[in-house]
């Protein structure tokens, strides 16, 4: 079994501020984590994403991620919040089980950025 | 580079008529999912297939829902017939085969979605 907790449903930052967004993941499996970001009326883009590699993980557009085994933890960060970050943004754990590939969405973080 | 295409982007149907919504995946794309997500909520999933053969359908509201993959490829989602409740955006994506050699990461790759209004 997996599941997804993302701790806040709402963040809201000054521009050129710090960003975090908080993940944290049980799985019984080997999971790969994913940050997908949602523009309204958009589909989902893929941000970042963990595969058993390098534990800190650099996406586009500034964000980067670290994967703590012992926190469960896969929390998302910024250094300096853009107007253009405003979005939803959504933590994803996949795990391969039972011949095909199991994906848990957590419930979304919608991030707000003031000018 | 290559995309998830799905169409249409909008529709505005009347309750109690049917709709159906259209996904090509990435070419060699195995695993194809079909999402709904309603406005302010995380995606759900509807169904999920590997190849032809679906692998999980248990979220699916099957008296009104269904959806196909008759060849592995594309993929048609029908809903018959509309309820309000329907409104929302679904969601295609797709992802290699699980184990594909060197290249599977686990990654979806969604298209843009389509928009359904009932009305």
């Amino acid at each position: 079994a997996q599941s997804v907790t993302q701790l806040d449903s709402h963040v809201s930052v000054s521009e050129g501020t710090p960003v975090l967004l908080r993940c944290n993941y049980s799985s019984s499996y080997s999971p790969s984590l994913f940050w997908y970001v949602q523009h309204p009326n958009k589909g989902l883009q893929l941000l970042l994403k963990y595969t058993s590699a390098a534990t800190l993980v650099k996406g586009i557009n500034g964000f980067e991620a670290e994967f703590k085994k012992s926190e469960t933890s896969f929390h998302l960060t910024k250094p300096s919040a853009h107007m253009s970050d405003a979005a939803e943004y959504f933590c994803v754990v996949t795990a391969y089980s039972g011949g095909y590939q199991k994906v848990t969405f957590g419930i979304g973080t919608k991030l707000q950025v003031i000018p | 580079e290559a995309e998830v295409a799905q169409s249409p982007r909008y529709k505005i149907t009347e309750k109690s008529q049917a709709v159906a919504f259209w996904c090509d995946p990435i070419s060699g794309h195995a695993t194809l999912y079909w999402y709904r997500q309603i406005l302010g909520q995380g995606p759900e999933l509807l169904v999920q297939f590997q190849d032809e053969s679906v692998v999980d359908d248990s979220q699916l509201p099957k008296d009104r829902f269904s959806a196909e993959r008759l060849k592995g490829v594309d993929s048609t989602l029908k809903i018959q017939p509309a309820e309000l409740g329907d409104s929302a955006m679904y969601l295609c994506a797709s992802s290699l085969r699980p184990g594909t050699s060197g290249q599977f990461t686990g990654e979806l790759f969604f298209g843009e979605g389509s928009r359904l209004t009932v009305l």
